[in-house]
């Protein structure tokens, strides 16, 4: 099954509030962790991304915290935005029991974010 | 410019048909992968492929085949054995462990 899920299905927003997504993650080894955002009738976009050797990334507007004590990962939105609307998921890195030197993605159900103007 | 592309946009299955969905990239990316979405739902890995003449099948393989004969193209078969085909097929690569994943624009396959 998957390791990846998240909190809340979705999230309603009012433009120019911060928000909060959140991901749960069961893998300990996992060493590597990406957010995503996917607009309808698309592929994902890379958002930002956290090496399990650090506990916060800052972006452009965008900051991820990870938490490995809890196994949790969170992505902040400052100043959220009507364009920000879509679903967002965030993905784990396992290298897997055979020590693959890149190992597989798993991404969790996302989050449907709406920002209301 | 640089990117991976997926073919066709739309395609139309007729029961009992094999179908191939393509997949090319430029970036020189070592790994590919073939990811499955439903509606409402995260990403499910179909297969993935580490490096040239190498795959591995992911958590729904039934039904799917890929091959990897060259570092730009994981083309994906969905065979008449793969009950439920309907579905919005993501191709990705990434060049490293610790590397985001770049993603296609999809395949919407419809069985009819």
């Amino acid at each position: 099954g998957e390791s990846v899920g998240l909190h809340l299905p979705t999230l309603s927003v009012q433009e120019g509030d911060n928000s909060i997504i959140n991901c749960a993650y069961s893998n300990s080894a996992s060493d590597y962790f990406i957010w995503y955002k996917q607009e309808s009738g698309k592929g994902p976009q890379f958002i930002i991304d956290i090496r399990s050797n650090m506990d916060k990334r800052q972006g452009q507007r965008v900051t991820v915290l990870l938490n490995k004590t809890v196994k949790h990962l969170s992505l902040q939105i400052a100043a959220t935005q009507p364009g920000d609307s879509a679903v967002y998921f965030c993905a784990e890195n396992n290298r897997g029991d055979r020590g693959s030197t890149l190992g597989r993605l798993y991404f969790g159900r996302g989050t449907q974010l709406t920002v209301w103007p | 410019d640089g990117g991976i592309t997926q073919s066709p946009k739309y395609l139309f299955r007729k029961e009992g048909q094999n179908v191939t969905l393509s997949c090319e990239q430029n970036l020189n990316h070592d790994a590919m992968y073939w990811y499955r979405q439903d509606p409402g739902q995260g990403l499910r890995l179909i297969y993935y492929s580490q490096i040239v003449n190498d795959f591995q099948k992911g958590d729904i393989a039934e039904g799917y085949s890929v091959s990897r004969e060259k570092k730009e193209s994981f083309p994906l078969t969905v065979t008449s054995a793969q009950k439920n085909p309907t579905a919005f097929y993501l191709c990705a690569s990434r060049k490293g462990w610790n590397t985001e994943a770049f993603f296609g624009q999809g395949t919407r396959l419809t069985v009819v």
